[in-house]
C-alpha cells in the first residue's frame, strides 16, 4: 500500500530556517498536504501542493515537490518558538470515486530560542 | 461556524463497554474518515464514507463499526471496547464545496481502562 515517510524529529535555532522533509510511493497522488499539530490540538492545514506543480510559496512557507523522486518538502523561514509543533506531511489519492489521504508519522519540530 | 464537530471530546470506557462517536459537518461534504492518531503512528484511517448509505474498511478497521444513515453524520462504533483502542479519534471531511481543502474536527480523546 502506500507510504510517507518523513523524520522524527528536527531541532532548529529561533531565527534559522527549517526543513522538514517527506517521501511518499504512490505515483498517482493529486495534492500533497502539510499539517501542523500543537500539543492537545487537532490538525491544523498549513498548505497543499498540486502535484503538477514544483514549487508553492505562502509566507514564510515553501513547499517543493520533485515528482521524479516523490520528495516533498516544507521549507519555514525564520523560524519562531511558536512554530514548534508536529508538522504532518499527506498524501492524497483520488479514484474509484474515493479520495483518500495517508499521512506520515510525523516530525517534531523543536525551535530553540 | 461551519465546520466539523466531534463528541464527546472527551471520554473513559472500562474493557468491554460499548460507545458512539459522532462526527457532524454542515458544509454538505460527501466524502467523510474517521483516524486514530497514536503516538510515533501518525494519523491511520479506520473507516471512510463516499456518500450517505456508504461506508468502506481504511488501514486498521478492526473492532470499530460505522454508519452514515445522514449525509452530515458519520458515526464511529466501538461494540467491546479494549485497552489497545486506547487514542485520539479525528473526523475528517472534504466534498465540492471545500475545493482541495479536508476539514478535521478538533479530536476525541479516548481512554480504554
Amino acid at each position: 500500500g502506500e507510504d510517507v515517510e518523513q523524520s522524527l524529529f528536527l531541532s532548529v535555532r529561533e531565527g534559522d530556517s527549517s526543513v522538514i522533509n517527506c517521501t511518499y510511493t504512490d505515483s498517482s497522488s493529486t495534492y500533497l498536504y502539510w499539517y501542523k499539530q500543537e500539543p492537545g490540538a487537532g490538525l491544523q492545514l498549513l498548505t497543499y501542493i498540486f502535484s503538477n506543480m514544483d514549487m508553492k510559496q505562502d509566507q514564510r512557507l515553501t513547499v517543493l515537490l520533485n515528482k521524479k523522486d516523490k520528495h516533498l518538502s516544507l521549507r519555514i523561514a525564520d523560524t519562531q518558538t511558536g512554530d514548534s509543533a508536529i508538522y504532518f506531511c499527506a498524501d492524497a489519492y483520488s479514484g474509484a470515486g474515493s479520495y483518500q489521504l495517508t499521512f506520515g508519522k510525523g516530525t517534531k519540530l523543536s525551535v530553540i530560542p | 461556524n461551519a465546520g466539523v464537530t466531534q463528541t464527546p471530546k472527551f471520554r473513559v470506557l472500562k474493557t468491554g463497554q460499548s460507545m458512539t462517536l459522532l462526527c457532524a459537518q454542515d458544509m454538505n461534504h460527501e466524502y467523510m474518515y474517521w483516524y486514530r492518531q497514536d503516538p510515533g503512528m501518525g494519523l491511520r484511517l479506520i473507516h471512510y464514507s463516499v456518500g450517505e448509505g456508504t461506508t468502506a474498511k481504511g488501514e486498521v478497521p478492526d473492532g470499530y463499526n460505522v454508519s452514515r444513515l445522514k449525509k452530515q453524520n458519520f458515526l464511529l462504533g466501538l461494540e467491546s471496547a479494549a485497552p489497545s483502542q486506547t487514542s485520539v479519534y479525528f473526523c475528517a471531511s472534504i466534498g465540492q464545496t471545500s475545493g482541495n481543502t479536508i476539514y478535521f474536527g478538533e479530536g476525541s480523546w479516548l481512554t480504554v481502562v
